[in-house]
C-alpha cells in the first residue's frame, strides 16, 4: 500500500512539445502529491505540488492533473524545452502524519531540439 | 538564503569502514529527513527528525543511524560498510515536523564503498 508506480521511464519529446508522466499510488491516506526534478549530480527539486482537494494544478508551463477515485495523478509539461531534460520524480506523502516521501521509480525526459 | 548544505559532496569508504554524512537545514526549518538514492531509482526514506526527536524510520538495516542537534543540523552514521550502500544520500529540510509545508533537499553526498 505504499507504492507509487511512475511511468513511462523514459520518455524523449521533440522541443515544443506536451511531456506527460504518470503515476498511480494505492494507499488512500496520501494527501500531499508533489513533483520533483532533478539533474545530474544533483538533489531533487520541487516542481509543483497537489493537494487531493483539486483536481489540476497550474504553474507556468508544468500542470498536474488528479484523479481521485482513479488514485492517479499526471505532469504535463508545456511547450517542452531541451532546459527540461532531467529525470522527473512523483511522490506521495501521508503530510499529517510524519511526511515520509514515497517516490516513484522517475521518468528521464529527454527533449529535443 | 542557503539552502539544505550536505557535506561532504564525495567519499570513498572501504567494506566495513563506518561513515558520518552531515547536513545543515535551510535557516529556520526544525524538520531534517535522510534518503538514500541508488542510481537509476527515486530515494529511499531513511529517517526524519523533528526537534531532535525521532519522527519515522524507514526500512533500512541498525547500522544505519542519526541524531539531530540543537541547532537543527544532523548526522548520518552507517556502521560496517556493504557495497550496497554505495548511493547518493540525501538530506531534506522542511519547517514542520509532518510534510504539510513540502520538503527541500540538498545536493547530496555520493558515497561510493569499495
Amino acid at each position: 500500500q505504499q507504492q507509487v508506480k511512475q511511468s513511462p521511464q523514459s520518455l524523449i519529446v521533440q522541443k515544443g512539445g506536451i511531456s506527460i508522466i504518470n503515476c498511480a499510488y494505492e494507499n488512500t491516506a496520501f494527501d500531499y502529491f508533489p513533483w520533483y526534478q532533478q539533474f545530474p549530480g544533483k538533489g531533487p527539486a520541487l516542481l509543483i505540488a497537489i493537494r487531493p482537494d483539486v483536481s489540476e494544478k497550474k504553474e507556468g508551463r508544468f500542470t498536474i492533473s488528479f484523479n481521485k477515485s482513479a488514485k492517479q495523478f499526471s505532469l504535463h509539461i508545456m511547450d517542452s524545452q531541451p532546459g527540461d531534460s532531467a529525470t522527473y520524480f512523483c511522490a506521495a506523502c501521508y503530510s499529517s502524519n510524519t511526511g515520509k516521501l514515497i517516490f516513484g521509480q522517475g521518468t528521464t525526459l529527454q527533449v529535443k531540439p | 538564503d542557503a539552502g539544505v548544505t550536505q557535506s561532504p559532496t564525495h567519499l570513498i569508504k572501504t567494506r566495513g569502514q563506518h561513515v558520518t554524512l552531515r547536513c545543515s537545514p535551510i535557516s529556520g526549518h526544525k524538520s531534517v529527513s535522510w534518503y538514500q538514492q541508488v542510481l537509476g531509482q527515486g530515494p529511499q526514506f531513511i529517517f526524519q527528525y523533528y526537534e531532535k526527536e525521532e519522527r519515522g524510520r524507514g526500512n533500512f538495516p541498525d547500522r544505519f543511524s542519526a541524531r539531530q542537534f540543537p541547532n537543527y543540523s544532523s548526522e548520518l552514521n552507517v556502521n560496517a560498510l556493504l557495497l550496497g550502500d554505495s548511493a547518493l544520500y540525501l538530506c531534506a529540510s522542511s519547517s514542520a515536523g509532518t510534510g504539510r509545508y513540502g520538503y527541500t533537499f540538498g545536493s547530496g553526498t555520493r558515497l561510493t564503498v569499495v
